[in-house]
């Protein structure tokens, strides 16, 4: 059963870079058929998706973000990174990794998620 | 972009009774690729309903979605203690993902 794991720093000052990774277990990040969303949720908030990664290394992000966004796979270490240039306070949210699936071209939405991982964003 | 709008913010019933909740999206959403969760306090969310209409692995079938296009509906029928949390709409049809704003279910 594949689990989501995110993990970083808890707290970033403003101006600077989150950087946040997220380990994958039980299956391997290179299965063709996944793609690797980040998704934040700042609190008593709703949720903002923030971007995704297929297997063949094609990303979309939020328009809202995309300056200042990257998600990358390092597939030997079987993880998913984030990271968000430029933080403001209202970077601050908890933030999720999450697995969404496509299969001979049907897209399937987020059916694994992390737990999340709290980031703040203050001096 | 895509916009979902949720109705209504908040949905005050009781436990038995049953749960209608609305995503309208601002232009249809392709393929039906529509999506409920639910969200517990503290929790991640949790994949209900994907295509609109289909429930996930482990889901009871006293959740239900249905709708096409523009306007969907997720129908809890019988609801249970563990059923009042926040559910979220989301769209997987475009390359930018969207989130309705949720919709809060209390116990009255």
């Amino acid at each position: 059963q594949v689990q989501l794991q995110e993990s970083g720093p808890g707290l970033v000052k403003p101006s600077q870079t989150l950087s946040l990774t997220c380990t994958v277990s039980g299956g391997s990040i290179s299965s063709g058929s996944n793609y690797w969303s980040w998704i934040r949720q700042p609190a008593g908030k709703g949720l903002e998706w923030i971007g995704r990664i297929f297997t063949s290394g094609r990303t979309d992000y939020n328009p809202s973000l995309t300056s200042r966004v990257t998600i990358s796979v390092d597939t030997s270490k079987n993880q998913v990174s984030l990271k968000l240039n430029s933080v403001t306070a209202a970077d601050t949210a908890v933030y999720y990794c999450a697995r969404g699936a496509v299969w001979s071209g049907y897209f399937y939405p987020f059916d694994v998620w992390g737990l999340g991982t709290k980031v703040t964003v203050s001096s | 972009e895509i916009v979902l709008t949720q109705s209504p913010a908040t949905l005050s019933l009781s436990q038995g009774e049953r749960a209608t909740l609305s995503c309208g999206a601002s232009q249809n959403v392709k393929s039906n690729y529509l999506a409920w969760y639910q969200q517990k306090p503290g929790q991640a969310p949790r994949l209900l309903i994907y295509d609109a209409s289909t429930r996930a692995t482990g889901i009871p079938d006293r959740f239900s979605g249905s709708g096409s296009g523009t306007d969907f509906t997720l129908t809890i029928n019988r609801l249970e203690p563990e059923d009042f949390a926040v559910y979220y709409c989301q769209q997987y049809g475009s390359s930018l993902l969207t989130f309705g704003q949720g919709t809060r279910l209390d116990i009255k």
